[in-house]
């Protein structure tokens, strides 16, 4: 079954604790994309990547990292989390960026203490 | 820069009215696609439509339509007959084809409440 799967779905932290959230696609796409849902302010894209070792900066970059190092995985970093990181987070991929599904991962909500 | 907005935060309308969801988008390329997401109470985000800035021809998939017109730089979404399970958040994408940038950029959203 074609799918994107993120782990862990819940997790709640405390500030300054690094934490790894991974996503997971076994579509061989090559877009893969990260964002982050808040009340009143919807979807916004924190980074994504074209392809393997191609990452790039979306809207709200800041205290996140990412990496591509293989095709079907896309793990989103905080290194230091706090509180204003508390949301939910979704991943996605699609196998261009403009192709015309883009699948999503069931979210991870995430709580800072 | 790109930019979509959904005006309406909140709408609710009684079961079998129909209901309009209006989005509008700027941008500053020719090429571009938009989309529309919906959201239902579970939390998935479910892929609705996409639709290339070439292609102004209206979308209709069942009780779903979609009117793309560019020289408003809109595209709304009209759900005719509304049914209590099209009660979910629905959002408006924008991506840029021909920019350096691939970023994907949503609206807020709007929550529709069909009320039985």
């Amino acid at each position: 079954e074609a799918q994107v799967t993120q782990n862990p779905r819940y997790l709640i932290t405390v500030t300054g604790k690094k934490l790894t959230v991974t996503c997971s696609q076994n579509m061989n796409h090559e877009y893969m994309s990260w964002y982050r849902q808040d009340p009143g302010l919807g979807l916004r894209q924190i980074y994504y990547s074209m392809n393997v070792e191609v990452t790039d900066k979306g809207d709200v970059p800041e205290g996140y990292k990412v990496s591509r190092k293989e095709k079907r995985n896309f793990p989103l970093i905080l290194e230091s989390p706090s509180p204003n990181q508390t949301s939910l987070y979704f991943c996605a991929s699609s196998p261009q960026v403009n192709q015309e599904t883009q699948y999503f991962g069931p979210g991870t909500r995430l709580l800072v203490l | 820069a790109q930019k979509v907005t959904q005006a309406q935060t909140e709408i609710s309308v009684v079961e079998k009215e129909d209901v309009t969801l209006d989005c509008v988008y700027e941008t500053r390329d020719t090429t571009y696609y938009l989309f529309w997401y919906k959201q239902p109470p579970s939390g998935e985000l479910v892929f609705l439509i996409r639709r290339n800035s070439f292609d102004e021809q209206n979308e209709i998939s069942g009780r779903y339509s979609w009117n793309f017109q560019k020289s408003t730089s809109s595209f709304n979404f009209t759900i005719t007959a509304s049914q209590v399970v099209d009660s979910a958040v629905y959002f408006c994408a924008l991506s840029e084809a021909g920019s350096r940038d691939d970023k994907i950029i949503f609206g807020k959203g709007t929550r529709l409440h069909i009320l039985p």
